[in-house]
């Protein structure tokens, strides 16, 4: 059974940083491109981040580049996203997500399965 | 590519059929999924490809359309269909979802 289980999140300042982690199992996680997908309270879903399988290939949506960082442990099946400069806009909960196949161009897929989420609240 | 979704909410009573709209603005050929989420739960997927059902999706579940139109229908909606439902796109980087549908108990 696949299972992706997010932690890290909680209550920051803003300019202050948090690093949000998921662990995988249940499929082979160093063969697929893994996600970061956010939602505001009350809105709608908002792709962040992907990281390919061997990490050569990373993308950010223009929100949040230049201030977070995603990568992954593939000995741990683990995902990470560092995120720094936070600001209120950034409060959400941050979903894990795997793509529903192996290979993407430009990390673009749908996602076949979601972790339960970690919120983040950015205020001061 | 903005994806625009109506209704906005949908109200409609147990047994009866839904059909929910998705717009591209641009052409997404047939990269379109679709998703549910009930209150404090993540997205589940649904439908990818424009019609193709996930895992364990039931049958009353359907999406159509290609290019820049698509539908979801749910035949005859069951009191575990009242959820927020999102489209979704991944032809064009960066991949982009809709606002949502609300379908809700009339």
């Amino acid at each position: 059974e696949v299972q992706l289980v997010e932690s890290g999140g909680g209550l920051v300042k803003p300019g202050g940083s948090l690093r949000l982690s998921c662990a995988a199992s249940g499929f082979t996680f160093s063969s697929y491109t893994m996600n970061w997908v956010r939602q505001a309270p009350g809105k709608g879903l908002e792709w962040v981040s992907s990281i390919s399988s061997s990490t050569s290939y990373i993308y950010y949506a223009d929100s949040v580049k230049g201030r977070f960082t995603i990568s992954r442990d593939n000995a741990k099946n683990s995902l990470y996203l560092q995120m720094n400069s936070l600001r209120a806009e950034d409060t959400a909960v941050y979903y894990c997500a795997k793509p529903g196949h192996t290979v993407t161009t430009l990390g673009l897929s749908y996602f076949d399965y979601w972790g339960q989420g970690t919120l983040v609240t950015v205020s001061s | 590519i903005v994806m625009t979704q109506s209704p906005v909410t949908l109200s409609v009573s147990p047994g009866e059929r839904a059909t929910l709209s998705c717009r591209a603005r641009q052409s997404v050929s047939s990269n379109l999924a679709w998703y549910q989420q009930k209150p404090g739960q993540a997205p589940r997927l649904l439908i990818y490809g424009a019609s193709t059902r996930a895992t364990g999706i039931p049958a009353r579940f359907s999406g159509g359309g290609s290019g820049t139109e698509f539908t979801l229908t749910i035949s005859s909606l069951q009191s575990e269909d009242f959820a927020v439902y999102y489209c979704q796109q991944y032809n064009n980087w960066p991949q982009t979802f809709g606002q949502g549908t609300k379908v809700e108990i009339k």
